[in-house]
């Protein structure tokens, strides 16, 4: 069975940092493209960082030079390592497969096509 | 960075109504655009792909149209497990933004 399934969450104080995990089963996360999408309290879905399968790595601006997306291929896990939280950054974290969803005329097509459940990060003194 | 707008923000329907749900992109993403449906509590699903491809297993009264910068999702006959929050997002070009939500409610 194709699964995500993140860990890592917890309450932690501003400044302070985290790392959460994805551990996939079912496909290789090192063969996919590999997201971290994030929603606030009662907000709606933020991109938040993308690591190919080649390596290349991108992040939101919100996050970036804060947050570092990387995978660790022989435990087929993706991480994201949060530094410097803020209070902004409470949210729920999902990780998510990027993967080819379609293509059409040499053209191809990718969806977040596989969540995990999500992990909660709260930023509070 | 490419941003995603939708409209409207929420929307109350009876069940069987036809539902409209519109995304604009703020530049031509041609057909790169998925749809998203949410539950409260639970992970987004990918309903639709490429603007208007339905991902396996989803109803068929789920459609989608549009290209360029205006895209629609359509319920044809809204079905009482469709009450939910929808996103659109562009996957045209890395930072994969979604637009803000549109929340489905019972009237």
């Amino acid at each position: 069975e194709v699964q995500l399934v993140e860990s890592g969450g917890g309450l932690i104080q501003p400044g302070g940092s985290l790392r959460l995990s994805c551990a996939a089963s079912g496909f290789t996360v090192s063969s996919n493209y590999m997201s971290w999408v994030r929603q606030a309290p009662g907000k709606g879905l933020e991109w938040v960082s993308v690591i190919y399968s080649g390596g290349s790595t991108y992040y939101a601006d919100s996050v970036k030079g804060r947050f570092t997306i990387s995978r660790d291929n022989s435990k087929n896990t993706l991480y994201l390592q949060m530094n410097s939280l803020r209070a902004e950054d409470t949210a729920v974290y999902y990780c998510a497969r990027v993967a080819v969803v379609g293509v059409y005329t040499a053209s191809y097509y990718y969806g977040m096509d596989v969540w995990g459940q999500g992990t909660t990060v709260t930023v509070s003194s | 960075d490419i941003q995603m707008t939708q409209s409207p923000s929420s929307l109350s329907a009876s069940v069987g109504d036809r539902v409209t749900i519109t995304c604009r992109a703020s530049q031509s993403i041609s057909s790169y655009l998925n749809w998203y449906q949410q539950k409260p509590g639970k992970a987004p699903k990918l309903l639709i792909y490429a603007a208007s491809s339905l991902q396996s297993g989803v109803p068929s009264r789920f459609s989608g149209s549009g290209s360029g910068t205006d895209f629609t999702l359509t319920i044809s006959s809204l079905q009482p497990e469709d009450f939910a929050t929808y996103y659109c997002q562009q996957s045209y070009s890395t930072g994969w933004a979604f637009g803000q939500g549109t929340k489905v409610e019972i009237k």
